[in-house]
């Protein structure tokens, strides 16, 4: 089973600034199956990439995502109020894992 | 617009089986190309997949849950169901139900992120 870390374990910026959100991997592997997912306090997740670097429907353009292999990057162009949340990177394959998530909070 | 609405007990006893439903609303279950998929998330922790059930009943489930886990779809009501049995204080969470599409093309797999998510439901495991 491949296991995800996540860094940092939380992220303080200040609205404007960019984001760097890190996802590794315990084993390489295709980058068609790793997703993100962003969840404030109280709501489900929603998913805001897919196939490593598509960004889901709805999704602004100030996220991006990147990677291969076993490191993967999730960036916030400019953070907006709204965007102050955990994320997680999420592995497909024989089993279906999360990483621990990063929680970007307000510096 | 695919919508999708847990529903079960919000407080059941240690030792004993955890029932929940998870009604599609906007769709079929049966139609597509779809993991109708559990997650679970302990307060204040992060998430955890339970499992999931193709389109076609095909199941899978996480290897540490899977000696207590049984998903099952209901195509004549619309809704995919989970049963945990053998609950502890330690399956205390709020439970989700989500969707999620996948290709399956020259016997490689496209999954396309979880689109759909219920809203949760919170389980308390105690006496």
């Amino acid at each position: 089973e491949i296991v995800l870390t996540q860094s940092p374990g939380i992220l303080s910026l200040s609205p404007g600034e960019r984001a760097t959100l890190s996802c590794r991997a315990s084993q390489s592997f295709s980058s068609s199956y790793l997703a993100w997912y962003q969840q404030k306090p109280g709501q489900a997740p929603r998913l805001l990439i897919y196939g490593a670097s598509n960004r889901a429907t709805g999704i602004p353009d100030r996220f991006s995502a990147s990677g291969s292999g076993t490191d993967f990057t999730l960036t916030i162009s400019r953070l907006e109020p709204e965007d102050f949340a955990v994320y997680y990177c999420q592995h497909y394959g024989s089993s279906l894992t999360f990483g621990p998530g990063t929680k970007v909070d307000i510096k | 617009q695919v919508q999708l609405q847990e529903s079960g007990p919000g407080l059941v006893k240690p030792s004993q089986t955890l029932s929940l439903t998870c009604t599609v609303s906007g769709g079929s279950v049966n139609s597509g190309s779809f993991y109708w998929s559990w997650i679970r998330q302990p307060a204040g922790k992060g998430l955890e997949w339970i499992g999931h059930i193709y389109t076609t009943g095909t199941t899978n489930y996480n290897p540490s849950l899977k000696s207590r886990v049984t998903i099952s779809v209901d195509t004549s009501k619309n809704h995919f169901s989970l049963k945990l049995n053998s609950l502890t204080a330690a399956d205390t969470a709020v439970y989700y139900c989500a969707r999620l599409p996948v290709a399956i093309r020259r016997g490689l797999y496209y999954f396309y992120g979880m689109d759909v998510w219920g809203q949760g439901t919170t389980v308390t495991v105690s006496s």
